[in-house]
């Protein structure tokens, strides 16, 4: 058990521009979530995956926001045309569907868009 | 929709002394789990403990102990002998019994521990 993995750990980019995230969940694990996080705020639910299919997605995902998980392995979240109130942290947790699973989850990506 | 507050924003505690974190929950479904995660300084999120929504008795991870009261939809947090590495942000967070399951988080309690 490696862990989640998220890369990079931070990202400035400027206010347009598009960004990519990476999520490597603990193999085993055939569930992937993604939450975000706002300073002084609980992580919000964006989408999650059940193996390489993305079965839910929240109403904050707004159509610049996109997210794959090809093979149901890693998942990438990418944001097109980024705007300041995309700052946030990014999480992404993994777990298995039993109930009662507490899930696993990364690091997080810190956004910054200047 | 369900909703957890956590009404605390900041708690304080001396090291070795005992505390408690409050969070209640709305929901209108009978089989749900809670949870509470530690979120330390720049640090990731950690599982500290998880109760069943269907089991009366409490759950307790060594120093860590909830007080679940359903009725009340209620779900309490003790921390006993406070430890200088329990300093975090603690979030309460329910977890549906349906298929779906993602979680939902309160807006979290900061702990600080004084030495």
């Amino acid at each position: 058990d490696t862990g989640v993995s998220q890369d990079p750990r931070h990202k400035i980019t400027k206010r347009g521009q598009n960004v990519t995230f990476r999520c490597d969940p603990i193999s085993e694990h055939n569930r992937l979530y993604w939450y975000r996080q706002t300073l002084g705020q609980g992580p919000e639910f964006l989408t999650y995956f059940q193996n390489e299919a993305q079965l839910e997605k929240s109403r904050l995902l707004s159509d610049r926001f996109s997210a794959e998980r090809p093979k149901g392995s890693f998942s990438t979240l990418e944001i097109q045309r980024t705007e300041q109130g995309d700052s946030a942290m990014y999480l992404c947790a993994s777990g298995r569907a039993e109930k009662y699973y507490g899930y696993t989850f990364g690091s997080g990506t810190r956004l910054t868009v200047v | 929709a369900q909703t957890v507050t956590q009404s605390q924003p900041e708690m304080s505690v001396q090291e070795a002394e005992t505390v408690t974190l409050s969070c209640t929950y709305d929901t209108s479904e009978s089989d749900y789990y809670l949870f509470w995660y530690k979120q330390p300084p720049s640090r990731q999120m950690i599982l500290v403990i998880r109760q069943e929504a269907y089991k009366q008795q409490n759950a307790t991870e060594n120093r860590f102990s909830v007080n679940f009261q359903k009725a009340a939809k209620s779900f309490s947090l003790k921390i006993s002998d406070s430890q200088l590495g329990d300093a975090a942000m603690y979030f309460c967070a329910y977890r549906s019994a349906d298929y779906q399951g993602n979680l939902i988080f309160g807006k979290g309690t900061k702990l600080s521990v004084k030495p």
